[in-house]
């Protein structure tokens, strides 16, 4: 059962033009929802991540938006360049520091 | 901190042969988690560890499979026997559960394995 739906799969931006990741989780157990962000060759790191008591976490040009009744969020890249371009992967956990559910991967590509 | 290290970089084995791979977590962590990368089924857990002990193996594909964790300063995943469709990159993370803490997980550079 996949419990981390993400969309899109690829996506493609003008450089200075916004990016956006989309997932929905099925688990209500889920308290943690980070963005993690992969180099190719890389593990993936921690991006920005948000607990659903707030719709909204804001890092930089960076954001996430919760809606917890939908059991979706979203991350948002403001201002994109091409040293954004990367693989993105929404997951959720029950807990911080604890096991993410992964998903599948949003491959960005951000051109000059 | 030199973060999570893990051996070897790359493998290259035969199929039917035994694989080790490898994990020092970062010093002070708590937990260590064993991830497999493909791109047909992504970033899959296979393993978590608290303080050393296994807590969550559901992961874990087969008795092919095995995973340890001796001290909270190494880890090691076997494969034994090896076959092709274990071909993957395989991550290990570290995390420091405390309730004021990031819940950040450290991945290595992870083990990239080619199984023949």
């Amino acid at each position: 059962q996949q419990q981390v739906k993400q969309s899109p799969q690829s996506l493609i931006v003008q450089k200075g033009g916004i990016s956006i990741i989309n997932c929905a989780y099925e688990n209500t157990a889920f308290d943690y929802f980070p963005w993690y962000q992969q180099f190719p060759g890389k593990g993936p790191a921690l991006l920005i991540a948000i607990r659903p008591d707030v719709s909204e976490k804001k890092e930089g040009r960076f954001t996430i938006s919760f809606n917890k009744s939908a059991k979706q969020f979203s991350l948002h890249i403001m201002d994109s360049q091409p040293g954004d371009s990367a693989t993105y992967f929404c997951a959720a956990s029950p807990a911080p520091a604890r096991q993410l559910t992964f998903g599948s991967g949003t491959q960005l590509t951000v051109l000059p | 901190d030199a973060g999570v290290i893990q051996s070897p970089r790359h493998e290259v084995t035969e199929m039917g042969q035994e694989v080790t791979l490898r994990c020092k977590p970062i010093s002070g962590h708590n937990s260590l988690f064993w991830y497999r990368q493909t791109m047909m089924r992504g970033l899959e857990l296979l393993i978590y560890f608290n303080n050393n002990v296994p807590i969550d193996d559901s992961g874990m594909p087969e008795d092919r499979f095995s995973a340890k964790m001796p001290n909270a300063s190494f880890s090691t995943l076997k494969i034994q026997p090896s076959e092709p469709r274990d071909s993957a990159v395989y991550f290990c993370a570290s995390s420091l559960s405390r309730e004021w803490g990031t819940g950040e997980l450290f991945f290595g550079e992870g083990s990239r394995l080619t199984v023949l």
